[in-house]
């Protein structure tokens, strides 16, 4: 059974920590993504990564950095995290040449307080 | 214009009956079309993947398009209190990686 797996369920930070999310996918995928969910505004893409260390911005790559060493792990990170980025955060993976089919992890719940 | 409108509820019916979720597009280019599945406190599943237009129908769900009218729907027939989730449509011109999705609907259905 594919899977993609984030290690973090539930998170609470404080204004101005550093927070990692880390995503691991299982499915020998070259693509990887970051998205976060919120209420109203639906699915926004963080960023992507299509290759070990390549990454390419998304929608809302503001505040928000990224890492990619491992072709099956790839990590989120909040250099400085607050309050509006409070979230749910998705990791999706995809196969290359695929069109359409993104493996979801559970998500990620941030509360930046 | 938003590139994907879908109308986001929350749509509650009775158990049994059929459901019609639906999302409206304005890039000509999209080809591939999707409808995700959502449950509470989880990631979405892909449920239904549909290329170009017509139907494709999976047991009691049928995606449906017609890119005449950039106008996509799902239906699913004899709906269950096990369905109650967020149904999110998702496309692509096939070009790149890049998903745009529908902000989603929340679907109940009430035993």
């Amino acid at each position: 059974d594919v899977k993609v797996t984030q290690s973090s369920r539930y998170l609470v930070k404080r204004t101005g920590e550093k927070v990692f999310l880390e995503c691991v996918q299982d499915m020998d995928h070259e693509n990887m993504f970051w998205y976060r969910q919120d209420p109203g505004l639906g699915l926004r893409l963080i960023y992507f990564s299509y290759d070990v260390k390549m990454k390419e911005k998304g929608d809302i790559p503001e505040g928000y950095s990224v890492s990619r060493e491992k072709k099956e792990r790839f990590s989120l990170i909040l250099e400085s995290a607050s309050t509006n980025q409070t979230s749910m955060y998705l990791c999706a993976s995809y196969r290359q040449g695929n069109t359409g089919e993104l493996f979801f992890g559970e998500g990620s719940r941030l509360t930046v307080l | 214009q938003k590139e994907v409108e879908q109308d986001p509820g929350p749509l509650s019916v009775p158990e049994g009956a059929i459901v019609s979720l639906n999302c409206t597009y304005s890039n000509s280019a999209f080809q591939y079309f999707m409808w995700y599945r959502q449950y509470s406190r989880k990631g979405p599943e892909l449920l239904m993947y549909t290329y170009s237009s017509g139907n494709k129908e999976d047991g009691r769900f049928t995606a449906q398009v017609d890119k005449s009218s950039k106008y996509i729907s799902l239906f699913i027939r004899d709906s269950q209190p096990s369905d109650s989730a967020t149904y999110l449509c998702a496309m692509s011109d096939g070009s790149n990686y890049k998903l745009t999705f529908g902000k989603g609907t929340l679907l109940t259905v009430n035993p």
